[in-house]
């Protein structure tokens, strides 16, 4: 089955403890993508990826950072996570760059909470 | 700047009516792709239908269909027939052809259809 793998699904952590949030596709997608969707302003871009060893800054970069050392996996980093970014967590991958000719394929979603 | 606008942020139905949900973007582009995101309480993103904007005839799905106004910069998602399993947040999103495939979304329209 054709998908988007992410996990965890949930995650509790605390102020300033390393995570990682993994990102795998099947697809041999050459685009992948993070967004974090918070209440009331949809779902803002990261970090993205046109394919291996290719990244690129999103909206709201800071305080993130991924790496494509493999075309499947794009994982997402949070160095020193801090409470404001507990938000739930997509990673998105696509086929066309640049012409949305198929959309994107989404992920199940990461809740991260940071206390 | 590119961006999305979803006027609506919260819409009801009753079962087995219509409903519009309205979206106007921005964009100095001639080319470019529309998207409708549905994410049910499971928080999965689901592409719901999408428009090429140089093709003038509305995109269809089943029950969904679009009214897209590409002088007016308006995309609307018509649901016939509405159904319980159509309660969720709706995104409307936007991607430039030319761009790197940044898919900008709007804030959404959560749509409660009532039995």
């Amino acid at each position: 089955e054709a998908q988007v793998t992410q996990n965890p699904r949930y995650l509790i952590t605390v102020t300033g403890k390393k995570l990682t949030v993994t990102c795998s596709q099947n697809m041999n997608h050459e685009y992948m993508s993070w967004y974090r969707q918070d209440p009331g302003l949809g779902l803002r871009q990261i970090y993205y990826s046109m394919n291996v060893e290719v990244t690129d800054k999103g909206d709201v970069p800071e305080g993130y950072k991924v790496s494509r050392k493999e075309k499947r996996n794009f994982p997402l980093i949070l160095e020193s996570p801090s409470p404001n970014q507990t938000s739930l967590y997509f990673c998105a991958s696509s086929s066309s760059l640049g012409q949305g000719a198929s959309g994107y394929t989404f992920g199940s979603g990461t809740r991260l909470t940071v206390v | 700047a590119q961006t999305v606008t979803q006027s609506q942020p919260e819409m009801s139905v009753q079962e087995a009516e219509t409903v519009t949900l309205s979206c106007t973007y921005d964009t100095s582009e001639s080319n470019y792709y529309l998207f409708w995101y549905k994410q049910p309480p499971s928080r999965q993103m689901i592409l719901v239908i999408r428009q090429e904007a140089y093709k003038q005839q509305n995109a269809t799905e089943n029950r969904f269909s679009v009214n897209f106004q590409k002088a007016a910069k308006s995309f609307s998602l018509k649901i016939s027939d509405s159904q319980l399993g159509d309660t969720a947040m709706y995104f409307c999103a936007f991607i430039p052809g030319g761009s790197q495939g940044n898919l900008i979304f709007g804030k959404g329209t959560k749509l409660s259809v009532k039995p």
